[in-house]
C-alpha cells in the first residue's frame, strides 16, 4: 500500500518553459511534505518542503502547491533549466517517528 | 566537507558474511536515519536515532538488521549473514530539525 504515488516516471519539457511535477498521499496524518532532486550516483538533494497548514511555498524558480482536500501536491519549475533534468522525489513526514515515506520519482529531462 | 559521509561508497560480499556500514551525520545534528532504496524505488525506512537513543526500528526487515550510535555521531548498520536480496543502495540521513532531512551519497551493497 503506498502512501505516496508520483503517478507519472517521466516528464520531459522544453528549457525555459513550466515544469510540473506531480504527488499524491493518502495518509490524513502527513505533517509536512518535501521534495528531493537526485542526479545519478549521488544522494537526494533537498530542494524545497511545504507544512500541511500551508497552500504554497515559494523558493526562487520552485513552487511547491498543496491541496489537502484533494490529498495533492504539485512542484512548479519555472523557467526549466537544463541542469534540472534529475529524479524528483516527493517525500512525506507523519507520526512520531519523523521518518519520511517517499514516492517512486519522477525522471525529469529538460531539453536544450 | 560538510555533509553527510557514507563508507565505503560500494560494498561486494558473499552471502552468508556480515557487513557493517556507516554513516557521518552532518555535525551537530541530532536525529539520524537510514534507509533502504532499491532500483527504480524511492528511499525505504529503516531506522532512525535522535543523538545515541534509537528511537524507531520499525522498518529493519528482520532480526540480521542491527544499528547503533553510540556516541550520538557516527551510526553503524550491521547485516549479518548477507542473503542476495539484501542488494540495494543503503542511504542515511541527518537532521537538526526533524523536518529537512540531508542525505549522505550511499553505500551499494552487493551480495553474491
Amino acid at each position: 500500500d503506498q502512501q505516496v504515488k508520483q503517478n507519472s516516471p517521466s516528464l520531459s519539457v522544453q528549457e525555459g518553459r513550466i515544469s510540473i511535477l506531480n504527488c499524491d498521499y493518502t495518509n490524513s496524518m502527513f505533517d509536512y511534505f518535501l521534495w528531493y532532486k537526485k542526479y545519478p550516483a549521488e544522494g537526494p538533494t533537498f530542494l524545497i518542503s511545504i507544512s500541511s497548514i500551508k497552500d504554497k511555498n515559494e523558493d526562487g524558480r520552485f513552487t511547491v502547491f498543496l491541496n489537502k482536500s484533494a490529498k495533492h501536491l504539485s512542484l512548479h519549475i519555472v523557467p526549466s533549466q537544463p541542469g534540472d533534468s534529475a529524479v524528483y522525489f516527493c517525500a512525506a513526514r507523519g507520526g512520531s517517528n519523523y521518518k519520511l515515506t517517499f514516492g517512486k520519482g519522477t525522471l525529469l529531462t529538460v531539453n536544450p | 566537507g560538510a555533509g553527510v559521509s557514507q563508507s565505503p561508497r560500494y560494498k561486494v560480499t558473499k552471502r552468508g558474511q556480515d557487513v557493517a556500514l556507516r554513516c557521518d551525520p552532518i555535525s551537530g545534528h541530532v536525529s539520524l536515519y537510514w534507509y533502504r532504496q532499491a532500483l527504480g524505488q524511492g528511499p525505504e525506512f529503516l531506522t532512525y536515532f535522535n543523538y545515541e537513543a534509537q528511537q524507531d526500528k520499525s522498518g529493519l526487515p528482520n532480526d540480521r538488521f542491527s544499528a547503533e550510535r553510540p556516541e550520538g555521531s557516527i551510526s553503524t548498520l550491521t547485516i549479518q549473514r548477507t542473503e542476495q536480496r539484501d542488494s540495494a543502495m543503503y542511504r542515511c540521513a541527518s537532521s537538526q530539525t526533524g523536518v529537512t532531512q540531508y542525505f549522505g551519497p550511499g553505500t551499494r551493497l552487493t551480495v553474491l
